[in-house]
C-alpha cells in the first residue's frame, strides 16, 4: 500500500542485542522518517533523512542510528537494545509536491 | 520549538451524532500546515485532512471539517454523523513549510485523542 513497507512487522529482542529494522519504499521520495509511538507520547521523531546519506537526527534519537545507502532503504539500528525502546516504530515517507506523510503499517518490537 | 497540545485523552459519541476533537498549536510562524490523522486498531496512520494555514477557508472532506482559528491557534476536528468505523486514535499535527536539509519541515504530533463510537 503506497509503496512503503516496514520489516518486521513485529519482533521480540534481548536487551543487549543489536537489532534493526528496515523500510522500504518503491516511489524514489528523497524524505523519509522513522518515528516511534508510545502510549501518552504520540508519535516522536527519531531520525529522519532528506536524500542519499543525508540524514540528521530528531526529537529523540538517542540510542538509535539510521543509514541510507540507497533511495529506496532507509534502517534504522538500535545499536544496543533496552526495555525503554520497547515501541511500535513507524517509518514514513513525504511526497514530492505534498505536505503530508504517508505511513508504513509499524514495526512493534518489544525489548525483554 | 513548535508543540501540539490534544487536551482530551479520551472522547466518546454516539452512532449518527456529531463529535469534535481538540487541538492547539504553539508556533511564532505564518505559513505552516496542519493534519489530522487516523490511526484504527490496524496501527495504519491515516490521513484525514490537511489545513495550509495561509488559507481561511475551512477544509472539509465528506463527514470530516475541521475549525481553524489561526489567531487563536486552535485546529479542532468535527466528525458529522459518526460511524463505527470512526472509533480510533486521532492525532492533530503540524508542519512548517521547512527547507532542504532542515528540520523546520518535519512533522510534530500531539499525543493523541481516542474516540470511542456507541451503537
Amino acid at each position: 500500500d503506497a509503496g512503503i513497507t516496514q520489516s518486521p512487522r513485529h519482533k521480540v529482542t534481548e536487551t543487549g542485542t543489536p537489532v534493526t529494522l528496515r523500510c522500504h519504499q518503491t516511489e524514489n521520495h528523497r524524505y523519509m522518517y522513522w518515528y516511534r509511538q508510545d502510549p501518552g507520547h504520540g508519535l516522536r521523531l527519531i531520525h529522519y533523512s532528506y536524500g542519499v546519506k543525508d540524514t540528521d537526527k530528531g526529537e529523540v534519537s538517542d540510542g538509535y542510528s539510521v543509514s541510507r545507502s540507497k533511495t529506496e532503504d532507509f534502517l534504522l539500528t538500535l545499536e544496543s537494545a533496552t526495555s525503554s525502546q520497547t515501541s511500535v516504530y513507524f517509518c514514513a515517507i513525504r511526497r514530492t509536491g505534498e505536505d503530508g506523510y504517508t505511513f508504513g503499517s509499524g514495526t512493534r518490537l518489544t525489548v525483554v | 520549538a513548535q508543540t501540539v497540545t490534544q487536551s482530551q485523552p479520551e472522547m466518546s459519541v454516539q452512532e449518527a451524532e456529531t463529535v469534535t476533537l481538540s487541538c492547539t498549536y504553539d508556533t511564532s510562524e505564518s505559513d505552516y500546515y496542519l493534519f489530522w490523522y487516523k490511526q484504527p486498531p490496524s496501527r495504519q496512520m491515516i490521513l484525514v485532512i490537511r489545513q495550509e494555514a495561509y488559507k481561511q477557508q475551512n477544509a472539509t472532506e465528506n463527514r470530516f471539517s475541521v475549525n481553524f482559528q489561526k489567531a487563536a491557534k486552535s485546529f479542532s476536528l468535527k466528525i458529522s454523523d459518526s460511524q463505527l468505523g470512526d472509533a480510533a486514535m486521532y492525532f492533530c499535527a503540524y508542519r512548517s513549510p521547512g527547507v532542504y536539509g532542515g528540520s523546520q519541515g518535519n512533522l510534530i504530533f500531539g499525543k493523541g485523542t481516542k474516540l470511542s463510537v456507541k451503537p
